[in-house]
């Protein structure tokens, strides 16, 4: 079975321009949740989606992130404009109707690095 | 709002037990977790607690006191691979979402 897959594994960009993170959950997964690790700090709550509904996204930064999992599958993190403080892991998760909050699937993360 | 600490890194040498503990502050929560993450690596679940006591799993074993506001994660009989960072988190009541502590570098020496 595959894991949780994430797309890319490294993204190095300019302050101001625009990146698309991707998530791929584990099939049948419902629970989908963005986390994200600043260097020196712990991983941070972003969002978390029930199939395709924002269940909580009170950890989400500011207005320049915007998450959407359409169809209820894969999910995608759009930062726009990107500033340095965004540098960071971003991680996503999985985990099934049943379990949610309680075992998630992790991804190894986008290495996102703000210029 | 909730505070998790844990020692920022902890030495141990090949085939010891070594302890990693884990303090909070939080005014209620489902339940404690454990993670491991390898550098570069993606954070896998450990073992979670509910109740106070101890849970084992193999060469792992994990305890809560919910009054005291006390985790540990118990390591036995420590293999090189166990060189990793050991994550403690809480989900509060009412969410699904996970606080995070800033982890335990664990390095196992032969």
């Amino acid at each position: 079975e595959a894991g949780v897959t994430q797309f890319p594994s490294h993204s190095v960009i300019e302050k101001g321009q625009t990146v698309t993170l991707r998530c791929d959950p584990i099939s049948g997964h419902d629970n989908l949740y963005w986390y994200r690790r600043v260097m020196g700090k712990e991983i941070k709550f972003l969002l978390h989606f029930v199939k395709e509904s924002k269940q909580d996204e009170s950890g989400m930064p500011n207005n320049r992130f915007l998450a959407e999992r359409t169809g209820g599958t894969y999910s995608t993190l759009k930062v726009q404009p990107a500033e340095l403080e965004d540098s960071g892991v971003y991680f996503c998760a999985s985990s099934q109707a049943e379990a949610a909050g309680i075992e998630l699937f992790f991804g190894s993360g986008t290495q996102l690095s703000v210029l | 709002g909730q505070n998790i600490d844990q020692p920022t890194e902890m030495t141990a040498t090949e085939g010891a037990i070594v302890q990693i503990n884990c303090t909070y502050q939080t005014s209620g929560f489902n339940g404690l977790f454990w993670y491991q993450q390898h550098a570069g690596e993606a954070p896998t679940f450990l073992s979670y607690n509910v109740l106070d006591g101890l849970e084992e799993k193999g060469r792992f074993s994990s305890f809560l006191s919910r009054s005291k506001g006390y985790s540990y994660l118990l390591l036995k009989e420590l293999q090189m691979k166990d060189s990793a960072s050991y994550l403690c988190a809480v989900s509060p009541f009412n969410t699904d979402k996970l606080i995070f502590g800033t982890g335990t570098r664990l390095q196992v020496f032969p």
